[in-house]
Parts: C-alpha cells; structure tokens; sequence
C-alpha cells in the first residue's frame, strides 16, 4: 500500500501562474523531505520539515508541514519553466517498517509542466 | 567537488546476464541507499548501508545484491533472478547518525542515476 499520497497526479500551469502540490501520509511524520526531478536525472533536493507548523522557502518554492504532522504542501509563486519537472515527497521509511534509520519512502509524484 | 557519481549512466543487458551497477560519493556520508524507479511507481527501496561492512534489505531486495567494503562504494549488482529489471536505479548517500532503532531526519542526496534495459 502507498503510505504517501501526493496530488495532483500531474499539473499544467501557465508561465507566471501560482501551483499547489500537495502530500499527505497515513501517519504522523517525523520528517518529510522534498525532492525535484528533471527526467531521466537524479533527485535534487529541496526541502526538509520536521515540526509542525514548520514553513520553509527556497527563491520562489514555499514548503508548509501541518500541525498534525501529517500533511505537506508544496507551493510554487509565479511559476517559470525552470520549475518544470517532477516533485516527489519522501518520509522516513523506519516510519512505516518499525523503526529505524533505513531510507525514505516516497509519493508517486507530481508531473509539473509549465505552459508558455 | 563534492557529490555523488554513478556509471554507466546507460547500461544493456542480455537476458539472464548478471550487471554491476556502480555509485560512488566523496561526501564523507557513513550511509549508501539504492532506489529503483519505475513509470508510475515512485522510487522503493533495494538495500541499504549504514556503515561499512553492513547492509540491509529494502522493500524489494530479491533478484538483487550489494557489498560494502569501502565508505565511499555502494555497488549494487542486478541478477539474472531478477525477472523485471528494466527501471532507472538511483543510489544516495546520507550522513547518517549513528542512532539505530529510532526514527530519525537524516536528508538524502542523489546521485544521477543509471537507467538498466534488458534485451
């Protein structure tokens, strides 16, 4: 089963537009990271949360953890095609497994593309 | 520079023939992960190491293996047990934190990836 559920599945913005992408788990989290993806390339990482309420920025990306814990939000302030790529949220996999230190599980991703 | 390396970034395979997949980092990290990524599934875990001389299966271990005897190599290896290797392998690297049976934020980097065919 998918712990991690990230919306949209894909997401087509005009240039200039502002986006939401967002990423929610079963359980409360004690990390969530964010993550960018051009195809075919590695993972760049953006963004870690850990408490709730936490908001963090990075040029014009915003990255919110709920009070719960257990959502994520991931906002993009007037997108330029630099931002095209996929978004991936991941969480501590000890998290789901028992405990640990052993990895991230991820989302399914989030295809952005950035219209002219 | 600091970072993470991984070759080939193409590789071919015949049916049945074991490959080497190869990362390597110079970012003093104790822990290697490598991830498989397929269409539509996101990225799971294959092994993990958080320590030389040590590793740990992920999610989906069967059909494949690891060593690490160095700090900075993680080699994964794909056998012909695996029966859908065709996917883009990602291998990362953390600094790791020493604290084990505890859950714990330890940020991932990655490295470029090397995309597997099998013919």
């Amino acid at each position: 089963s998918q712990e991690l559920e990230q919306s949209p599945q894909s997401l087509i913005v005009q240039e200039g537009k502002n986006l939401t992408i967002n990423c929610t788990s079963s359980k409360t989290l004690y990390g969530l990271y964010w993550y960018k993806q051009k195809y075919g390339e590695g993972l760049i990482f953006l963004m870690m949360l850990q408490k709730g309420g936490e908001e963090k920025s990075h040029e014009k990306i915003t990255a919110k953890l709920d009070e719960k814990k257990q959502q994520s939000s991931l906002h993009i302030t007037a997108s330029q095609p630099s931002h095209a790529g996929i978004y991936l949220c991941g969480a501590d996999r000890g998290l789901y497994s028992g405990g640990g230190a052993d990895g991230l599980t991820f989302g399914k991703g989030t295809h952005l593309i950035i219209q002219p | 520079d600091g970072g993470i390396t991984q070759s080939p970034k193409y590789l071919f395979r015949k049916e049945g023939q074991n490959v080497t997949l190869s990362c390597e980092q110079n970012l003093n990290h104790d822990a290697m992960y490598w991830y498989r990524q397929d269409p539509g599934q996101g990225l799971r875990l294959i092994y993990y190491s958080q320590i030389v001389n040590d590793f740990q299966k992920g999610d989906i271990a069967e059909g494949y293996s690891v060593s690490r005897e160095k700090k900075e190599s993680f080699p994964l290896t794909v056998t012909s047990a695996q029966k859908n290797p065709t996917a883009f392998y990602l291998c990362a690297s953390s600094r790791g934190t020493g604290v084990f049976g505890a859950v714990i934020t330890d940020t991932q980097y990655f490295g470029p990836g090397t995309r597997l065919t099998v013919l």
